[in-house]
Formats: structure tokens, C-alpha cells, sequence
């Protein structure tokens, strides 16, 4: 058990559709990142936060957006769904954001369906 | 841009057999190296990392070394188990600690 949490562990929606993941990272992190896994794109980073402030953007699409909070809980909202946005997508955590160097923790994934 | 190339699998092994799966990585700067994996059902557990040259990484029987002049960090095991079947992903951090991934190596061990 990495100590990252994620809601729901599947979500099966339709396409135009908006859903909200959840992920709240390892007590102490204060780095969350969400990460997109498909079978034709692989793994990618999506987006990085560090106590509350975006601080690095990967292949994130324009309908994609996400906050961390106060309580460093961290949301991936997804709208206007398309059949291929469904993926496993992971959040993960780490201390700091020290270029480089962190280990990062991996939370267990959503796995969104979009029919 | 930064990417990692790792073999593609599945690669299938006999209980006891020796493992090497190849990476290599194409980095701007002075990267962390990472190799990740996946069991069936379940999120990424990081197995092993090297963050400087000639640094070995190593846990659980698995072993990589951080090869700046090949820009290499190949795994390897010397007898691997049934219960070491899944999919291994090399992986680069350089700027924010973002990861690029490899596109992952399935491995398959049978009895």
C-alpha cells in the first residue's frame, strides 16, 4: 500500500459527459501528479501540483483541468468525454518537487470507461 | 524532448531463468532513473531508482546500473520467480521529478 488514495476505482459514463476523480496523496506529500495510461499512448504526465500551485503541465487536453485543495486533496475533472479518453488514470505523490530526484508514489488508479 | 525505450515483450521466462530487460533514455540534462512495476490489477510500485552515474539500483533481487556513456539502465535478475510476472516500466525524471515512461515490458514467468 503506497498510502495514495484515488475514488472511484472505475467509472463508466457516456460520451459528452463530465466526471471528477479524487485522489488524496501520502500523508506528508506535497507534490500530487495525475498520469494517463492507455494501450495506444502508454503512460504520460498529465499535470503536476505543489501545495496548491499548477507547477508543470504534460499532454493534458484543453477539456481536462485540476485543483489541489487546501487539504492537498487533488481533482481531475474531465468533460465533454470522448470514447477515447477512456484510460487508467493515476495520481501520484511525493514530498517536494526537487527536479528530479523524488520518488514518487503511485495511488492504485481509476479506471474510466467512456461509452 | 526526454523519452525511454525499453524492449517490447512479452518476454517469457521458465522459473530459476536469468532476466534482462533493456533500457535506454534520451535526456537533455543529468536525469534520475526509476524502474517502476505493475501487477495485474493493480497501481505502479517504484522497485528500484539510480540518480547519478555508475549508481546501482537494486531491491527484491532486481538490479539495474545507472550507464551515463550508453545512456542505458537495463534490469536484470538473476533467477526470477513465478510471482515476478508483470509489466516493468523504465522510467526518466529530470525537471519537477515529472516521469516519462517507457511503453513497458510485460514479463511472463511460468513454473
Amino acid at each position: 500500500d503506497s498510502g495514495v488514495t484515488q475514488t472511484p476505482k472505475h467509472l463508466i459514463t457516456a460520451t459528452g459527459q463530465r466526471v471528477t476523480l479524487r485522489c488524496s496523496p501520502r500523508s506528508g506529500d506535497l507534490s500530487v501528479y495525475w498520469y494517463q495510461q492507455s494501450l495506444d499512448q502508454g503512460l504520460q504526465f498529465l499535470i503536476q501540483y505543489y501545495n496548491g500551485e499548477e507547477r508543470a503541465k504534460g499532454n493534458i487536453l484543453e477539456r481536462f483541468s485540476a485543483q489541489q485543495f487546501p487539504d492537498l486533496h487533488s481533482e481531475l475533472n474531465l468533460s465533454s468525454l470522448e470514447l477515447g479518453d477512456s484510460a487508467l488514470y493515476f495520481c501520484a505523490s511525493s514530498l517536494r518537487t526537487s527536479g528530479g530526484r523524488e520518488t514518487q508514489y503511485f495511488g492504485p488508479g481509476t479506471r474510466l470507461l467512456v461509452l | 524532448g526526454d523519452s525511454v525505450t525499453q524492449m517490447e515483450g512479452p518476454v517469457t521466462l521458465s522459473e530459476e531463468a536469468c532476466l534482462t530487460i533493456n533500457c535506454t533514455y534520451t535526456a537533455t540534462g543529468y536525469p534520475s532513473l526509476f524502474w517502476y512495476v505493475q501487477y495485474p490489477g493493480e497501481g505502479l510500485q517504484l522497485l528500484l531508482k539510480a540518480t547519478k552515474a555508475d549508481d546501482k539500483g537494486s531491491n527484491k533481487g532486481f538490479e539495474a546500473t545507472y550507464r551515463k556513456e550508453t545512456t542505458s539502465f537495463h534490469l536484470e535478475k538473476g533467477s526470477v520467480q513465478v510471482s515476478d510476472s508483470a509489466v516493468y516500466f523504465c522510467a526518466l525524471s529530470e525537471e519537477y521529478s515529472t516521469l516519462t515512461f517507457g511503453k513497458g515490458t510485460m514479463l511472463l514467468v511460468s513454473p
